[in-house]
C-alpha cells in the first residue's frame, strides 16, 4: 500500500488552457474526495465519489471543472479554460468507511500555477 | 453554515514549551472533530479525532477534548519538539456528511 498518489506534483499552465490531474487512492478505499487549498487557507471540499458515483459537488466546482472516477478506482479532475484564480493546491483523499471515521488519507497534492 | 475558526500563526516556540492551539466550530447538530497536521513537503495526516462530546483524542503526546458547551476542540501538548514543526488544521465533519470543513491552519515552528 503506497498511500494516495497524485500526478503531476506540479503543473504550470497558461491561462485558457485545459489541465487534468490524476489521483490513485488506496486500493481498498471506495470513497474518494477532491479538495482545493489556496495559500494561507485550509482545504476546501470540491467533490466526493463513492465507487464510481459522484455523490456530492461543492458550489466551488464551477462548470469549468469536471471530475470522474470511471471504474471506481483512480479519479481525474479536469479544469477547462483555466483562470489565474484556479491557481491552488489540489488535494485528493480516500477513505474506507463512511465519513472517514478512521481518517481520510490525503495525497501530497498537485500544485497548479496559472500564468 | 458549518465553519471552523482556529488560532492563526505563525507561532514560534522553544523546544519543551507548552503548546495550545485554539479551535472553535459552528455546526448544526453534533459534528465529528479532527486535528490534521501537515509536515513540510508532505500530505495532510490525521493527528487525532473525537466523535462525540467529552471524548478526548490523543496521539504523539497531543490531546484535544470535544467540548460541546464551548463548541471547542483545543489542541495541547505539554512539551513540544523540533519535529513538531508543521502546519496544524482543525476540521469538522457534520453528522451524516462526507465533507470535512477545515480551519485556516496554524504554522508552528519549534526551535532547539
Amino acid at each position: 500500500d503506497t498511500g494516495v498518489s497524485q500526478d503531476p506534483r506540479h503543473k504550470i499552465t497558461k491561462r485558457g488552457q485545459n489541465v487534468t490531474f490524476r489521483c490513485d487512492p488506496i486500493s481498498e478505499h471506495n470513497r474518494l474526495y477532491w479538495y482545493r487549498q489556496t495559500l494561507g487557507q485550509g482545504p476546501e471540499f470540491l467533490t466526493y465519489f463513492q465507487n464510481e458515483a459522484q455523490l456530492e459537488k461543492s458550489r466551488l466546482l464551477s462548470d469549468r471543472f469536471s471530475a470522474e472516477r470511471p471504474k471506481g478506482s483512480f479519479s481525474t479532475l479536469e479544469i477547462q479554460r483555466t483562470e489565474q484564480g484556479d491557481s491552488a493546491m489540489y488535494l485528493c483523499a480516500s477513505s474506507l468507511e463512511a465519513g472517514g471515521l478512521s481518517g481520510y488519507t490525503f495525497g501530497s497534492g498537485t500544485r497548479l500555477t496559472v500564468v | 453554515g458549518d465553519s471552523v475558526t482556529q488560532m492563526e500563526g505563525p507561532v514560534t516556540l522553544s523546544e519543551e514549551a507548552f503548546l495550545t492551539i485554539n479551535c472553535t466550530y459552528t455546526a448544526t447538530g453534533y459534528p465529528s472533530l479532527f486535528w490534521y497536521v501537515q509536515y513540510p513537503g508532505e500530505g495532510l495526516q490525521l493527528l487525532l479525532k473525537a466523535t462525540k462530546a467529552d471524548d478526548k483524542g490523543s496521539n504523539k503526546g497531543f490531546e484535544a477534548t470535544y467540548r460541546k458547551e464551548t463548541t471547542s476542540f483545543h489542541l495541547e501538548k505539554g512539551s513540544v519538539q523540533v519535529s513538531d514543526s508543521a502546519v496544524y488544521f482543525c476540521a469538522q465533519r457534520g453528522y451524516g456528511s462526507e465533507k470535512l470543513v477545515f480551519g485556516k491552519g496554524m504554522k508552528l515552528t519549534v526551535n532547539p
